[in-house]
């Protein structure tokens, strides 16, 4: 089955631009989205598709793919955007398949 | 208003079964693919299985292939996860989700999700 690769932890000061990523074959035929997981929440989808952010999500979220990668971009982090971030995507069986979550810490 | 919200989770022995419900409200149920997805404590998100708004195609993780089986009730907008032959490594959070996609299926996402319920496996 496919796999999803991604950093266990990136932080950014506040303010600044930080980049998740996350590698997989998978990711040549099929989009990622991206989650994000705040302690004792469930995940919030942030973006899915080329780059499609679901109603009420800032729009400094934005996300890009190139070849086996795809990527999480946050312009400017708050604070509030300190929390757990997983990728998904599906592979040619159909199965689905989550990255192991890159933590974000806002310094 | 969307809503998904799972129940059936609980204490059960190893070897034991259970059964999970996601009741949905607030939208179409039977328009939509639904997934179920799971979190040990203190672990990263694990897809566990999907099924078709239909329910002619389904899917399941290697790890619980076998041992668990995903159904619907369209009629009574009801998911469902049965699960046999628990496992200590089945303890966990279970989520269920609703998927969107694109018509050919390069564009997967579970755009709402329920906020779960817990299973724990333990003698």
């Amino acid at each position: 089955s496919s796999e999803l690769t991604q950093d266990p932890a990136v932080s950014v000061a506040l303010g600044q631009t930080v980049r998740i990523t996350c590698q997989g074959d998978s990711l040549r035929s099929y989009y990622a989205s991206w989650y994000q997981q705040k302690p004792g929440q469930a995940p919030v989808l942030v973006i899915y598709g080329k780059n499609n952010r679901p109603s009420g999500i800032p729009d400094r979220f934005s996300g890009s793919s190139s070849g086996n990668t795809a990527s999480l971009t946050i312009t400017g982090a708050q604070a509030e955007d300190e929390a757990d971030y997983y990728c998904n995507s599906r592979d040619s069986s159909g199965k689905r398949v989550f990255g192991g979550g890159t933590k974000l810490t806002v310094l | 208003e969307v809503q998904l919200v799972e129940s059936g989770g609980g204490l059960v022995q190893p070897g034991g079964s259970l059964r999970l419900s996601c009741a949905a409200s607030g939208f179409t149920f039977s328009s939509y693919s639904m997934n179920w997805v799971r979190q040990a404590p203190g672990k990263g998100l694990e897809w566990v299985s999907y099924i078709s708004s239909s329910s002619s195609t389904i899917y399941y993780a290697d790890s619980v292939k076998g041992r668990f089986t995903i159904s619907r009730d369209n009629a009574k907008n009801s998911l469902y996860l049965q699960m046999n032959s628990l496992r200590d490594e089945d303890t966990a959070v279970y989520y269920c989700a609703r998927e969107v996609s694109s018509r050919l299926g390069e564009l997967s996402a579970f755009d709402y999700w329920g906020q779960g319920t817990l299973v724990t496996v333990s003698s």
